[in-house]
């Protein structure tokens, strides 16, 4: 069965620093992948997706990259800020109706 | 931007009770809403999809007896916990899709925090 892992569970950063994280699949390659960022006692909320035939999608201070050949989303948050603390989750979408199945998420503190 | 209501933020229930979960799309149509659980420090583990008019799909090792699920407008989705335990004691997440914009990300709902005493 597919499995989504993400580099560490949490993962201590600068301020100032850019932080990178990581989404590994295994088998098939989704057609999209999303990030969101989710609060403690909070729902996760989008950041980005990124298509399977796109390199790199940016936004503001967040840039996410796609390798297929790699299996593997990078995510990365550029002058990161103690507000960027949170836990960032991956999810993979199979299809433009597929359910999301969450990665394990990466608990990220950004330490001013 | 779509915003989902998720009712009650925070509920305490005895066990052997049962308690209803409402997931509300304010401002957009879902035909499809999905139901998350989350114990604490793990992510949300996928329990079932609901599609309007339809019977849910639940994921595999999720009783359907146990939680039930009706959609039964395209607004409205509830989750209803029945003969709640303490080891059902987590955070509910519900999700919504729009049809025309699923693609820039589902919107989740605040989560319900459900505690069985």
């Amino acid at each position: 069965s597919q499995k989504i892992e993400q580099n560490s569970e949490a993962l201590n950063i600068q301020e100032g620093k850019t932080a990178t994280l990581t989404c590994n699949y295994t088998n098939y390659s989704p057609a999209y992948l999303q990030w969101y960022r989710q609060d403690p006692g909070r729902g996760p909320v989008f950041l980005l997706l990124i298509r399977e035939n796109e390199k790199e999608k940016r936004k503001e201070r967040l840039k996410v990259t796609f390798d297929t050949t790699l299996k593997q989303s990078l995510f990365h948050i550029t002058a990161s800020q103690p507000a960027d603390s949170a836990t960032y989750l991956c999810a993979p979408l199979y299809s433009s109706a597929s359910k999301i199945i969450f990665g394990s998420g990466t608990r990220l503190s950004i330490r001013p | 931007g779509a915003v989902v209501s998720q009712h009650p933020s925070w509920v305490i229930c005895k066990s052997g009770t049962s308690v209803k979960i409402e997931c509300r799309s304010l401002d957009f149509q879902a035909t499809t809403m999905f139901w998350y659980r989350q114990f604490p420090k793990q992510s949300l583990m996928l329990m079932a999809t609901s599609n309007e008019g339809s019977k849910a799909t639940y994921e595999q090792g999720v009783e359907k007896d146990k939680f039930l699920i009706n959609h039964a407008s395209l607004t409205l989705s509830t989750l209803t916990v029945t003969s709640a335990h303490p080891e059902d004691s987590s955070f509910y997440i519900c999700s919504a899709r729009e049809a025309l914009t699923g693609l820039y990300g589902y919107t989740f709902g605040s989560g319900t925090r459900l505690t069985v005493v």
